[in-house]
């Protein structure tokens, strides 16, 4: 059953540095894998998704790369704002290509 | 604007009165599905849809049914809810069950007293 570990919980950081949140899984045979941003009582925001094909995925300042045969995908943002301010959340397709299985998520802080 | 819409956002109700948590989304998306998220265990799969008429269980599907009627709409019913069906509830959609992007709608928090 595939597993999905998200380090670090939570994260803070003064606004314009650079990070990189982390996401392993267990199960290499994925069939595609996307990032989320999640804000306190709002639904989840599609940031990346990275074909399973796929090394790497960028959108702006975010920057989504996969390494299947590892298991890992990291979460590169850049010039960090307050804005960032939100949980991260990893999910890789599951095998069946049914159900987006999630990580806990990684919770950002930005401080200005 | 393309979207997945729930309603309500917000409901409180009582031990085993039915309730229906609707779902729509306008995107002509054939695959649909539920979740629940609770806090240190994140978010599990109730049920999915791949099309009309077509519904299957996720990892969590004990004390709901679903109904795909139309394309566009996969309401989340609790026949008989019970306090532990608390949680915060997400519908998502996307064109195909693989290889495409998820949308989320914004989410309805369910409270069962």
């Amino acid at each position: 059953k595939q597993e999905v570990t998200q380090i670090p919980a939570a994260l803070s950081v003064p606004e314009g540095e650079n990070l990189v949140l982390n996401c392993s899984f267990t199960d290499s045979a994925i069939y595609n894998l996307q990032w989320f941003r999640q804000d306190p009582g709002k639904g989840l925001t599609s940031l990346l998704l990275i074909q399973s094909s796929q090394r790497e995925q960028t959108s702006g300042r975010l920057n989504a790369s996969l390494d299947k045969s590892s298991g890992r995908s990291t979460l590169y943002i850049a010039a960090s704002q307050p804005g960032d301010s939100a949980t991260y959340l990893c999910a890789p397709l599951n095998q069946a290509g049914t159900a987006l299985i999630f990580g806990k998520g990684t919770t950002l802080s930005v401080s200005s | 604007e393309a979207q997945v819409t729930q309603n309500p956002r917000y409901l409180i109700t009582v031990t085993g009165k039915k309730l229906t948590v609707t779902c729509s989304q306008n995107m002509n998306h054939e695959y649909m599905s539920w979740y629940r998220q609770d806090p240190g265990l994140g978010l599990r799969q109730i049920y999915y849809s791949m099309n009309v008429e077509v519904t299957d269980k996720g990892d969590v599907p004990e004390g709901y049914k679903v109904s795909r009627k139309e394309k566009r709409n996969f309401p989340l019913i609790l026949e008989s809810p019970s306090p532990n069906q608390t949680s915060l509830y997400f519908c998502a959609s996307s064109f195909s069950r693989a290889n495409t992007e998820a949308f989320f709608g914004q989410g309805t928090r369910l409270t069962v007293v």
